[in-house]
């Protein structure tokens, strides 16, 4: 089946440093992505869709300027969370449907982000 | 807009017994349904879809879930839990264009000796 990464699988930064967190679909093209942010004992949280070649569309409530999403290639969809403060601790999730295929998404295993 | 509705924060189910999580949904046109499993500290895993035809959907380790669009529901079942059962479920919806999925908040299941 098909297969998403994430890199790295768990970080720890120091407040107002800004960290990158790298979602790959490894086996198939994705030219779209989504992010999504898992509090503790909690749902996922939709963030934002990742389109490849143009700008990523945010949900309402999810700041931008904070998350900033980039769309490389094909294969790869990155978040940076800049200036980190410990609230933005928590479990980042991306996912994609596969092109073409069928109409599923693949998750990736999730980055664990600790902001102390 | 689409809503799903997980009404069990817990349950817990002897090993061997059956189980039944439920879910509801909002949405105003067929839906694409799907439920994921995730244990502590992992991403989540496709157990079963249903996007249309047979209501009663097979899934990966004996899980199975059905589809009843009286009532707004697609519950997971299982006939006998094991122990390696034990993690949290989410049942979601797909919309329109098919690639959000709204998630419901999910039920931990515990499996007791």
């Amino acid at each position: 089946g098909a297969v998403v990464s994430q890199h790295p699988s768990r970080v720890i930064c120091k407040s107002g440093t800004s960290v990158k967190i790298e979602c790959r679909s490894l086996d198939f093209q994705a030219t779209t992505m989504f992010w999504y942010r898992q509090f503790p004992k909690k749902s996922l949280m939709l963030m934002a869709t990742s389109n490849e070649g143009s700008k990523a569309t945010y949900e309402q409530g999810v700041e931008k300027d904070k998350f900033l999403i980039n769309h490389a290639s094909l294969t790869l969809s990155t978040l940076t969370v800049t200036s980190a403060h410990p609230e933005d601790s928590s479990f980042y999730i991306c996912s994609a449907p596969q092109r073409g295929g069928t109409v599923e998404q693949y998750f990736g295993p999730g980055t664990r982000l600790t902001v102390t | 807009a689409q809503s799903v509705t997980q009404p069990d924060i817990h349950i817990t189910v002897s090993e061997g017994a059956s189980l039944e999580l439920r879910c509801n949904y909002s949405y105003g046109a067929t839906p694409y349904l799907f439920w994921y499993v995730q244990s502590p500290g992992q991403g989540l895993q496709l157990l079963l879809k249903y996007f249309s035809g047979d209501t009663l959907v097979q899934g990966i380790k004996g899980f199975e879930a059905e589809f009843k669009r009286s009532q707004s529901s697609f519950n997971l079942r299982k006939p006998s839990v094991h122990w390696s059962d034990a993690a949290e479920y989410f049942c979601a919806v797909g919309d329109t264009g098919f690639q959000k999925l709204v998630f419901g908040t999910g039920t931990r299941l515990l499996v007791s000796p």
